[in-house]
This record gives structure tokens, C-alpha cells and sequence, in this order.
């Protein structure tokens, strides 16, 4: 149980394009989910934390209107990179938490950005 | 920011040994919790320690915590080469505990 899916797994693009990136709890609710990024041997650095049916709380340093995050339904949120440029390219995490007290969150594969 | 500093950065062992690996925060903790990460892929959860328990076991794995130290071990007995992967711990802190913040990791090498 607790499978988190993200997709795609792997875009390469070119500069200036937005692309959107699917994080889903296939077999829970989750009504909090989490954007990470993580550049190459390092750790995961939280980007913004979604919570479905509002406005998402972002971080210090991340910029909302370059990520953009959606979270529409309990088991679907989407980071959008807009205008992506080569500073961009990372691996992105997603993460989904059921509800409860003490409850581990659920990894997606991530997924790893190229901008040309 | 990050809280965690995991301590070795990297360990090299021989499979049936087994491996360490230590973790240290800064401040007070709801919970503190480990992953595990494969080379290019997300992170499984392992285990969950909360604040007012000192030892977790799992299988092969064995968590302690110490709040007085503010510190948690992870011990993998008898690796495997499978068990090659980085091992992070996460603590959560403050109201409702869902945020994680997460060290810095310790790549494990599994050597057949």
C-alpha cells in the first residue's frame, strides 16, 4: 500500500518551454503533498507543500509564479515549471502524507528535468 | 534549511558485515524518521521513531534515538548488496508534525 506515482520519470526540453510534472496517490488520500528538489549528491530541499483545495505554502527562495502547484483533488497535485531555463534542470521528488498523526510520507520516483 | 547531518557522508563495507550510520539535529522533534534512496529514484520509507521512544526494530534495521544528544543511529545487520543505496534521516518538527526536514545523507557501498 501507500504508492505514490510521478510522472513523467525523465523530459529533456528546450529552453523557454513550461512543463508540468504529475505526482499521484494511487491508493490513499492524501490531502497534504510535498515538491522537493534535489541536485546531484545532495539532499532533498522542500520547495513548497501543497494542500488540496488551497493555495500552496512555498518556501523561502522558491519563486510561486516559476513553480506553479495545483492540487485539485486528494490524490493530485502538479508542479508546472514555467519558461524553464538550464538553471531548471534538477531532479524533482514528490511526496504524498495520509492523514494521522506520525505518518510517514510516500516518495514518488521523481523526476529528472534536462533544459537545453 | 537542514537540520539532519548524517555522519559517515560515505561507508564502504563487505557483504554479512554491518553498517552504522548516525544522524544529529538541532532542535526538539515530534519524530525523526529514515529513507532509503536507489541511485536516480525516490526515497522508501523505512522506519519511524517518535520523540518518546529509544529504539525501533525492523528486520535487519534497528533505529535509537537520543533526545537528550539529539541524535539517532541506524544499524543494518548482515548487508547485502541490495542495501546499497543513501540512507537519509528526516525530523519532523512543530504543530500537525507534516513538514520533514532532511540531512544530508550516507551513501552506502555494499561490496560483494
Amino acid at each position: 500500500g501507500a504508492v505514490v506515482s510521478q510522472h513523467p520519470s525523465w523530459v529533456i526540453c528546450k529552453s523557454g518551454t513550461s512543463v508540468k510534472i504529475e505526482c499521484r496517490s494511487l491508493d490513499f488520500q492524501a490531502t497534504t503533498m510535498f515538491w522537493y528538489r534535489q541536485f546531484p549528491k545532495q539532499s532533498l530541499m522542500l520547495m513548497a507543500t501543497s494542500n488540496e483545495g488551497s493555495k500552496a505554502t512555498y518556501e523561502q527562495g522558491v519563486e510561486k509564479d516559476k513553480f506553479l502547484i495545483n492540487h485539485a483533488s486528494l490524490t493530485l497535485s502538479t508542479l508546472t515549471v514555467t519558461s524553464a531555463h538550464p538553471e531548471d534542470s534538477s531532479f524533482y521528488i514528490c511526496s504524498a502524507r495520509p492523514g494521522g498523526e506520525g505518518q510517514p510520507q510516500h516518495f514518488g520516483d521523481g523526476t529528472r528535468l534536462s533544459i537545453l | 534549511s537542514q537540520q539532519g547531518e548524517e555522519d559517515p557522508q560515505a561507508l564502504s563495507i563487505q557483504e554479512g558485515e554491518n553498517a552504522t550510520m548516525n544522524c544529529s539535529y538541532k532542535t526538539s522533534i515530534n519524530n525523526l524518521q529514515w529513507y532509503r534512496q536507489n541511485s536516480g529514484r525516490g526515497l522508501v520509507h523505512l522506519i519511524l521513531i517518535r520523540s518518546n521512544e529509544r529504539e525501533k526494530h525492523s528486520g535487519r534495521l534497528r533505529v535509537t534515538l537520543d533526545t537528550s544528544k539529539k541524535s539517532s543511529s541506524l544499524l543494518i545487520t548482515a548487508s547485502r548488496a541490495a542495501d546499497t543505496a543513501s540512507y537519509f534521516c528526516a525530523t519532523a518538527s512543530g504543530a500537525g508534525s507534516y513538514q520533514l526536514t532532511f540531512g544530508k545523507g550516507t551513501k552506502l557501498s555494499v561490496i560483494p
